[in-house]
């Protein structure tokens, strides 16, 4: 079946860049997107990228989608702590159903 | 101010007993989702609903029921079958409707606790 994978924990210092990855199975994904999960709290969803774009990039946020592989990065510049959270990928299914990631723990070293 | 909201925040069970789980939306969404967190796992969607008055089982329906007669309010029961309910639940909407970008819109999520 469709999978999408992450890692579970990142470690970046404060000001540097924090690069989340992910990798998804279904080729027929139509949008990829990325949630922000703070502690205790709902999710919010921070960006997403149609499957026919390379990259999109808002403020400190770049997405990076490589469709041959199946590739999805999201990085945040100059990460701060109040970037301490959790960051979910998700893939946009042929039946429009989300199928998610595990989440990727970012943790800010000062 | 539009939103989803969950309560409560925080839901106790004894052993045995049924519990429902509130949501509601004022963003006039056609679609209704509740997903299920673990620690360590992704989202597992237990039920969702296109339209009100129709709902269709998710990946992990089993010990769950839920009803949509309104297109506000998608409440979730967390029935006696279900063996291990301790988890973070999540309700979601969307705008709804094939074609269009599905961007699914949170609430701030239910802790339910098996006492």
């Amino acid at each position: 079946g469709e999978d999408v994978e992450q890692s579970l924990f990142l470690s970046v210092r404060e000001g540097d860049s924090s690069v989340i990855n992910c990798t998804y199975t279904d080729s027929s994904s139509t949008y990829l997107y990325w949630y922000k999960q703070e502690p205790g709290a709902g999710l919010q969803l921070l960006t997403y990228i149609f499957s026919n774009m390379d990259m999109k990039q808002d403020q400190r946020l770049t997405v990076l989608l490589n469709k041959k592989d199946k590739h999805l990065s999201l990085r945040i510049a100059d990460t701060q702590t109040g970037d301490s959270a959790i960051y979910f990928c998700a893939e946009r299914d042929s039946n429009y159903q989300l199928i998610w990631g595990a989440g990727t723990k970012l943790i800010i070293k000062p | 101010d539009g939103g989803i909201t969950q309560s409560p925040k925080y839901l106790f069970r004894k052993e045995g007993q049924n519990v429902t789980l509130s949501c509601e939306q004022n963003l006039n969404h056609d679609a209704m989702y509740w997903y299920r967190q673990d620690p360590g796992q992704g989202l597992r969607l237990i039920y969702y609903s296109q339209i009100v008055n129709d709902f269709q089982k998710g990946d992990i329906a089993e010990g769950y029921s839920v009803s949509r007669e309104k297109k506000e309010s998608f409440p979730l029961t967390v029935t006696s079958a279900q063996k291990n309910p301790t988890a973070f639940y999540l309700c979601a909407s969307s705008i709804g409707g094939a074609g269009v970008l599905e961007t699914q819109y949170f609430g701030p999520g239910t802790r339910l606790l098996v006492l």
